[in-house]
């Protein structure tokens, strides 16, 4: 069964330091997301991003995270300069663009991004 | 905005007890309605759905019924097993792709 998969599981990285996190989506699948979750809060919504742009994103998203598709595979967030509240556990998700009211979002296991 | 509130954890259960976690919402217009559970070491999947009032999600012997006149989506199983040990979710989806989550709930079943 297809699957959207993550990398690195576990990242530690110094403060002020820059991160990229990896995604591979489902490979037919055309919309693409990050979340990330605080340990202990909820998990909140980060960026959307279909046809190579983004499509709608929150507050939290701001000028230090940039999303990209570098290749026909791979969606990756990058922090620039991380900040101790950046620690939380981000997800990547993925799913079908196409009409219809809800098209499920599959996502990864996460990868717990620690800053010291 | 849209919100979702969950039922605060950990729940401890023992098998075969009847589960029940709360989740109510805030939102605008007819959101669609979701609980997600996530095993240990994966990722968060799909457990059941619900896009209209008054209809029931199912998956697994796990049911919820969206009730917009409570705004809730309560989950309920007759009978857990072990292997239902997870962090669940509760999560809406507006007008906007995006979902909006509850703050999860650990479920430990014991033998």
């Amino acid at each position: 069964e297809p699957e959207v998969t993550q990398t690195p599981s576990h990242q530690v990285t110094q403060m002020g330091q820059e991160v990229i996190l990896r995604c591979v989506p489902i490979s037919n699948h055309l919309y693409f997301y990050w979340y990330r979750q605080i340990l202990g809060q909820k998990v909140e919504f980060l960026v959307s991003f279909y046809n190579n742009e983004i499509s709608e994103k929150s507050e939290i998203f701001d000028d230090q995270f940039s999303v990209e598709r570098p290749d026909g595979s791979n969606f990756t967030l990058k922090i620039r300069s991380t900040k101790l509240e950046d620690s939380a556990m981000y997800f990547c998700a993925s799913s079908e663009a196409g009409q219809g009211r809800y098209n499920e979002q599959f996502f990864g296991p996460g990868t717990r991004l620690t800053v010291l | 905005g849209n919100s979702v509130t969950q039922m605060e954890g950990p729940v401890t259960l023992s098998e075969e007890a009847f589960l029940t976690i709360n989740c109510t919402y805030t939102a605008t217009g007819y959101p669609s309605l979701f609980w997600y559970v996530q095993y240990p070491g994966e990722g968060l999947q799909l457990l059941l759905k619900a896009t209209k009032a008054d209809d029931k999600g199912s998956n697994k012997g796990f049911e919820a019924t969206y009730r917009k006149e409570t705004t809730s989506f309560h989950l309920e199983k007759g009978s857990v097993q072990v292997s239902d040990s997870a962090v669940y979710f509760c999560a809406l989806k507006g007008s906007a792709r995006q979902l909006t989550f509850g703050s999860g709930t650990q479920l430990t079943v014991l033998p």
